[in-house]
């Protein structure tokens, strides 16, 4: 999508290990978020962003945290992946008035095996 | 806690069948209610915010309107790529951070 992107598109890793992804944007949007879509649930918010090093927790937080060092770039963690955690995740963006709602990346399809 | 409930989960129409997709909601406080469509292996992609009951937003052959506890995305003689699962999603006065609550969707299937 034009003005975010998500990477890796694809990953399969192993419980235990750590996985970062990765979003970046080129809009220079206040508000960043990362979400998890699953069958069933819909789009659950895991954590967001509103500025450089200022972070919040969403509903689902537990096993994840992210960083944000620059305006472009929001990162999501698992510290220790787990099955539970195998998912699509999608990251978002949004300026200061929020009124076009948010604009979505392609996500991630992450298997944890 | 914010909820947002869509009926039906699925729905299956021919080319040019008119229909609705429901959106009910209870929210502390609406800022706005958000429309977004999403195609396999794609992410949402925006329609609509309203803001207030009553309003209405059209764009092809989609209409959204809102009421104080629902909202409704009219589709007017749909055509095949119509085919997608549309979101809905709220958005709060207080809580900050400009967050969104989505509903579970519905996938929409629109044929020949």
């Amino acid at each position: 999508d034009a003005g975010i992107t998500q990477s890796p598109r694809h990953k399969v890793t192993e419980t235990g290990t750590p996985v970062t992804l990765r979003c970046h944007q080129t809009e220079n949007h206040r508000y960043m978020y990362w979400y998890r879509q699953d069958p069933g649930h819909g789009l659950r918010l895991i954590h967001y962003s509103y500025g450089v090093k200022d972070t919040d927790k969403g509903e689902v937080s537990d096993g994840y945290s992210v960083s944000r060092s620059k305006t472009e770039d929001f990162l999501l963690t698992l510290e220790s992946a787990t099955s539970s955690q195998t998912s699509v995740y999608f990251c978002a963006i949004a300026g200061t008035g929020g009124d076009d709602g948010y604009t979505f990346g392609s996500g991630t399809r992450l298997t944890v095996v | 806690e914010d909820q947002v409930t869509q009926s039906p989960e699925a729905l299956r129409l021919q080319e040019g069948e008119s229909s609705s997709l429901n959106c009910s909601y209870t929210v502390s406080g609406l800022r706005g209610l958000f429309w977004y469509r999403q195609d396999p292996g794609k992410g949402p992609e925006f329609l609509f915010t309203l803001y207030s009951a009553g309003e209405e937003k059209e764009k092809e052959r989609l209409k959204a309107t809102l009421t104080k506890k629902e909202s409704f995305l009219h589709i007017t003689a749909p055509k095949p790529e119509d085919s997608a699962t549309y979101l809905c999603a709220v958005q709060a006065r207080t809580g900050g951070g400009n967050k969104l609550t989505f509903g579970t969707g519905t996938q929409l299937k629109v044929e020949l």
